[in-house]
């Protein structure tokens, strides 16, 4: 069965740069959930997104954005690159009512240097 | 603070004992999913209980909510060392999905 695809997996970029994630969620997921993880921290809540609108907000930073386009893939996009920045990016989606369970992605591995 | 609270935040068992991981929330939830994650790995989907639900079993899982005191426990029994992982509640509103700090499982062979 599909799942969801997370690119790239690995990402290496310099300070003050840009970096760009895609998520491509499982066919027909309607809900795009975005989060960051922290060596050895809990995934923190980004961003979401239902049917292409930005559906609540979490603890992203204002140097970050994201959007759903109209295939429902989604891109979280990152500027002004800093060293804390480096973590584990996850994609999440689901189907339908919030009673669904989510699923997530591989992750990327953004290291900023 | 956060929605999704473990408990313990690191617990190590031996081979064939259960494991129990307690969490508890703040908001109200439509449901609580557990997932599980290997190291550095993606978050895998366990369980999920309904906010209209009390226990809940799926193999050698078993959870339970109580959402008068907005907390569920995770119980693993007859564990595995391919159970080390940490393992992670998450608290599903209506469009948000707010994880806890994780509980960290060691099985001993």
């Amino acid at each position: 069965a599909a799942g969801v695809i997370q690119s790239p997996r690995h990402l290496i970029k310099e300070k003050r740069e840009t970096a760009t994630l895609k998520c491509y969620p499982i066919p027909r997921h309607d809900t795009v959930y975005w989060y960051q993880q922290g060596p050895g921290q809990d995934p923190q809540f980004l961003i979401s997104f239902y049917e292409k609108m930005q559906s609540d907000k979490g603890s992203i930073p204002d140097r970050f954005s994201a959007q759903q386009f109209s295939d429902y893939h989604s891109e979280l996009n990152m500027s002004s690159l800093e060293l804390g920045d480096s973590a584990l990016y996850f994609c999440a989606s689901r189907k339908g009512s919030p009673g669904t369970e989510a699923f997530f992605g591989q992750g990327t591995r953004l290291t900023v240097v | 603070s956060q929605q999704g609270e473990e408990d313990p935040q690191a617990l190590s068992i031996q081979e064939g004992e259960n494991a129990t991981m307690n969490c508890s929330y703040k908001t109200s939830i439509n449901n609580l999913q557990w997932y599980r994650q290997n190291s550095g790995r993606g978050l895998v989907h366990l369980i999920l209980i309904r906010s209209n639900e009390r226990e809940k079993h799926s193999g050698r899982l078993r959870v339970t909510l109580d959402t008068s005191k907005k907390s569920s426990s995770l119980l693993i029994t007859a564990s595995r060392a391919a159970d080390t992982a940490s393992y992670f509640c998450a608290g599903a509103g209506s469009y948000q999905l707010t994880f806890g700090k994780g509980t960290k499982l060691s099985v001993i062979p």
